[in-house]
């Protein structure tokens, strides 16, 4: 089944920093969402962008689609410690009206 | 306080047990959906229901089960068919107009360890 898959797997980065995660996927969609995870705990929306939409802002957080490359980037603007977190992106699924996640980017902001 | 509340936050099975792992929302919301985590994985879905006294199969539900009798209410059974229970479970939901158009809200997480 389709799939978004981030890259990369890890990133450790020092505060203060920009973080850039991206996610890619193989078929069509009409809607991308990004998620966080902190450890041991439940996800949390962070931002969801349609596909006739090149790229959206919310706060220190901008994502970008290009649909041509079947891709999404997150990037975080100036980290924080509490930018540690796990990222997660979930695409339409190509038949039936549900999401599918990948597997996520585990961030470290470094003090 | 709108949200999603999940219990219990720890729970431990012996072999060849059924438990049942808690889901309730006060979001109002038509779709409620179930998921397990497995370590440094993503989310894979067990199942959904988009409206009471209906529910379909995700994409692992072999040994689990559940049931929507109030639309606050998703339990999820982990059954002892299942062979490989112990993972982290998560209860989500969302506005019913397409999942994908939509943000699911995500409850807490229920820890299960077969022992």
């Amino acid at each position: 089944s389709q799939q978004g898959e981030e890259d990369p797997q890890a990133l450790s980065i020092q505060e203060g920093e920009n973080a850039t995660m991206n996610c890619s996927y193989k078929t069509s969609i009409n809607n991308l969402q990004w998620y966080r995870q902190n450890s041991g705990r439940g996800l949390v929306h962070l931002i969801l962008i349609r596909s006739n939409e090149r790229e959206k802002h919310s706060g220190r957080l901008r994502v970008t689609l290009d649909t041509s490359k079947k891709s999404s980037s997150l990037l975080i603007t100036a980290s924080r410690a509490a930018d540690t977190a796990s990222y997660f992106c979930a695409t339409d699924a190509p038949i039936d009206d549900k999401i599918i996640f990948g597997k996520g980017t585990r961030l470290h902001i470094l003090p | 306080d709108g949200g999603i509340t999940q219990s219990p936050k720890y729970l431990f099975r012996k072999e060849g047990q059924n438990v049942t792992l808690s889901c309730e929302q006060n979001l109002n919301h038509d779709a409620m959906y179930w998921y397990r985590q497995d370590p440094g994985q993503g989310l894979r879905l067990i199942y959904y229901s988009q409206i009471v006294n209906d529910f379909q199969k995700g994409d692992i539900a072999e040994g689990y089960s559940v049931s929507r009798e109030k639309k606050e209410s998703f339990p999820l059974t982990v059954t002892s068919a299942q062979k490989n229970p112990t993972a982290f479970y998560l209860c989500a939901s969302s506005i019913m107009q397409g999942s994908s158009y939509n943000e699911q809200f995500f409850g807490p997480g229920t820890r299960l360890t077969v022992l």
